[in-house]
């Protein structure tokens, strides 16, 4: 069973950082693209970074590119954001998320998300 | 403001067919997979339809989707009151190179 499971959320002060992870379980990690995704509570879903399978290469929304950086550890099958010089609009639930399949650049399975609040 | 275009809301009674439409652009639905997602009341979004009508395992035939050029649609037949949710549509943009969400459509079944 595929199972993403997300930490590391929390309450920040404006201008501070945070590092989420999100586990892996269930498949072969080194095989997929990777996303975050947020929502604020609410609101939408809107996409917050990508990396494929082996760390190569990597997309960022234009609200985070610059402060927020994907990255990923095959080896522990584990996925990270690190967020920097956080703002009050980055609150928001945020998502790990695989691809549908090797290769193949929709999002498939989702997390439980972990909630980032930033205090102004 | 959403790249993807959903209406924002749509109803339907017990065994009613509904469909929800997903308007985009010819980087986005234009010439990529879109994707159908199912998000349940504080609950995560799962997969729900993508493709030519691919479904994840557990996912009923009562859903399923057609593209014509720029433009998506879900249609869900047999509406039934767990159907009640959340549903975004998602695609891949060339242009953006990233995933585009559409603002979501909330549907309530009376």
């Amino acid at each position: 069973e595929v199972q993403l499971v997300e930490s590391g959320g929390g309450l920040v002060q404006s201008g501070g950082s945070l590092r989420l992870s999100c586990a892996a379980s269930g498949f072969t990690f080194s095989m997929y693209w990777m996303y975050w995704v947020r929502q604020v509570p609410g609101k939408g879903l809107v996409w917050v970074a990508r990396l494929n399978n082996d760390g190569s290469g990597t997309n960022y929304a234009d609200s985070v590119r610059g402060r927020f950086t994907i990255s990923r550890d095959n080896a522990k099958n584990t996925l990270y954001l690190q967020m920097n010089s956080l703002r009050a609009e980055d609150t928001a639930v945020y998502y790990c998320a695989r691809a549908v399949d090797p290769g193949v650049r929709g999002v498939g399975y989702w997390g439980q998300g972990t909630l980032v609040t930033v205090s102004s | 403001q959403s790249v993807l275009t959903q209406p924002p809301s749509a109803s339907g009674t017990p065994g009613q067919r509904v469909t929800i439409s997903c308007s985009g652009s010819s980087s986005n639905i234009g010439s990529n997979n879109v994707y159908w997602y199912q998000q349940l009341p504080g609950t995560a979004p799962k997969l729900l339809i993508y493709g030519n009508n691919q479904r994840p395992s557990g996912v009923p035939d009562r859903f399923s989707v057609s593209k014509s050029g720029t433009s998506a649609s879900l249609a869900i037949s047999g509406l039934r009151s767990e159907d009640e949710a959340d549903y975004y549509c998602a695609a891949w943009d060339d242009s953006l190179s990233g995933v585009v969400f559409g603002g979501g459509t909330k549907l309530t079944v009376l």
